[in-house]
C-alpha cells in the first residue's frame, strides 16, 4: 500500500536533548517526503524536504535524510529547545498520486526546561 | 509575501446546516488543496483543485464539495452537516509542477452542536 508510518508518542525530552523522530513509508515510484511541524493552534508548517534519494532537507537545525534503501526519513535535531514542543508530521506525496500528500499520524513532542 | 489564508478562523454550525469555508492561496500558486484533521483520526485529503478544475477528491461523500474561481482562491462546501464533521479543515496552496511542497494555512476550525 501507500502510507507513512511514524513513531508512537508523545515524545518528552529535556532542553539540549537530541531528538529522532523515526518515520518510514511504502509507495510506489519515487516520492517527495516532507515534515511539517504544527504549533498548537496553528496550521503546518513546512520544516524540510527531500525529493531523490540520498537527499538531506535541514532547516532550523533539524535534518532528514531520504534512505531508498530503508524507506525511511528521520527527523533529528542536536539539541532541541522548549520552543519545539509541537506535533510533527512526515509526508510523502508522488505525482502519480493526484497531487496529495500523505501524512503519518503525528508525533508529539514535549521539550521540558 | 502572505501566507495562505483561511476564513473563517471558527465556524459553529448545528447538524443539517451548510458551512462554506474559504480559502486564498500564496501569490503565483495555481493549485489548492484541502485536508480534514479530525480528533484521532489524523489528516486526510479532500479535495484538489488547480486552474479552476477538480482534480483529485478524497474518500469523502458528496456533500462535501468546493470550487476554485479564476483568482485561484477557492472554497469548502459542506452540506447537510453532521456531527463528525466538527474538524480543523486546512487548506494549501502549491506551484503546478511536479512535487512541489505544500503550503498550509491556519485552517477553519468548524464545530457542529
Amino acid at each position: 500500500g501507500n502510507s507513512v508510518t511514524q513513531m508512537e508518542g508523545p515524545v518528552t525530552l529535556s532542553e539540549e536533548a537530541f531528538l529522532t523522530i523515526n518515520c518510514t513509508y511504502t509507495a510506489t515510484g519515487y516520492p517527495s517526503l516532507f515534515w511539517y511541524v504544527q504549533y498548537p493552534g496553528e496550521g503546518l508548517q513546512l520544516l524540510l524536504k527531500a525529493t531523490k534519494a540520498d537527499d538531506k532537507g535541514s532547516n532550523k537545525g533539524f535534518e532528514a535524510t531520504y534512505r531508498k534503501e530503508t524507506t525511511s526519513f528521520h527527523l533529528e535535531k542536536g539539541s532541541v529547545q522548549v520552543s519545539d514542543s509541537a506535533v510533527y508530521f512526515c509526508a510523502r506525496s508522488s505525482y502519480n498520486q493526484g497531487g496529495k500528500l500523505i501524512f503519518g499520524q503525528g508525533t508529539e513532542l514535549s521539550v521540558k526546561p | 509575501e502572505a501566507g495562505v489564508t483561511q476564513s473563517p478562523t471558527h465556524l459553529i454550525k448545528t447538524r443539517g446546516q451548510q458551512a462554506t469555508l474559504r480559502c486564498s492561496p500564496i501569490s503565483g500558486h495555481t493549485s489548492v488543496y484541502w485536508y480534514q484533521q479530525a480528533l484521532g483520526l489524523g489528516l486526510q485529503f479532500l479535495l484538489w483543485y488547480d486552474e479552476g478544475e477538480e482534480r483529485n477528491r478524497g474518500n469523502f461523500p458528496p456533500r462535501f464539495s468546493g470550487r476554485q474561481f479564476p483568482n485561484y482562491s477557492s472554497e469548502l462546501n459542506v452540506n447537510a452537516l453532521e456531527l463528525e464533521d466538527s474538524a480543523l479543515y486546512l487548506c494549501a496552496s502549491s506551484l503546478r509542477q511536479g512535487n512541489q511542497p505544500q503550503h498550509f494555512g491556519d485552517g477553519t476550525r468548524l464545530s457542529i452542536l
